[in-house]
């Protein structure tokens, strides 16, 4: 199986900052990379898919850049709504493997 | 309005089984490949398995196979997850949610999502 490891596990921010999550994956999987940020006691949402493309509906201060096994979360400005946790996953193989998550807290 | 509801969570005893449901609105459900997620408490996200549109192609991950069945309805816009042999380790909200379309195999990733449904394993 394909291990997703996405560092920080937790990260203190403020409005406006300037954000970035790193997820890497135990082998290649080009770009198969998929991103989401799930709130308190609510379904995640899908934010990047294929490493860089942006879901629609999703504000484009979020965006996704890597391949192979290294790929990042940038957010630009942080805002409130903003603060939640998030999630790597890898669908180049089966079984379709998640990070541990990311909980982007408020400083 | 697309959407998707789960139901069918409950309390079960260690060994028995259960059978989720997953209600489809608001799109051709016939057309999207479908996935089940679930998330212990206080855990990550941890995927299932996954069923191609028309069923003919099914992935399971280790930790449910051989136990754990997904189905789909095409005519009722539904998919199942029957669960069997349920052990504590099988607790967790369960998600059903849709596979982005355009890419084979659910590669693309989940764009829509249940709210979930609560599944407890204990005596």
């Amino acid at each position: 199986d394909i291990q997703m490891t996405q560092s920080p596990s937790s990260l203190s921010a403020s409005v406006g900052d300037r954000v970035t999550i790193t997820c890497r994956a135990s082998q290649s999987i080009s770009n198969y990379l998929n991103w989401y940020q799930q709130e308190p006691r609510k379904a995640p949402k899908l934010l990047i898919y294929g490493a860089f493309s942006l879901q629609s509906g999703v504000p484009s201060r979020f965006s996704g850049s890597g391949s192979g096994t290294d790929f990042t979360l940038t957010i630009s400005s942080l805002q409130p709504e903003d603060f939640a946790t998030y999630y790597c996953q890898q669908t180049d193989s089966t079984p379709y493997t998640f990070g541990q998550g990311t909980k982007l807290e408020i400083k | 309005e697309v959407q998707l509801m789960e139901s069918g969570g409950d309390l079960v005893q260690p060994g028995g089984s259960l059978r989720l449901s997953c209600a489809a609105s608001g799109f051709t459900f016939s057309n999207y490949n479908m996935n089940w997620v679930r998330q212990a408490p206080g855990k990550g996200l941890e995927w299932l398995s996954y069923i191609g549109s028309a069923s003919s192609t099914i992935f399971y991950a280790d930790s449910v196979k051989g136990r754990f069945t997904i189905s789909r309805d095409n005519g009722k816009n539904s998919l199942f997850l029957q669960m069997n042999s349920l052990r504590d380790e099988d607790t967790a909200v369960y998600y059903c949610a849709r596979a982005l379309q355009g890419y084979r195999y659910g590669r693309g990733g989940m764009d829509v999502w249940g709210q979930g449904t609560t599944v407890t394993v204990s005596s």
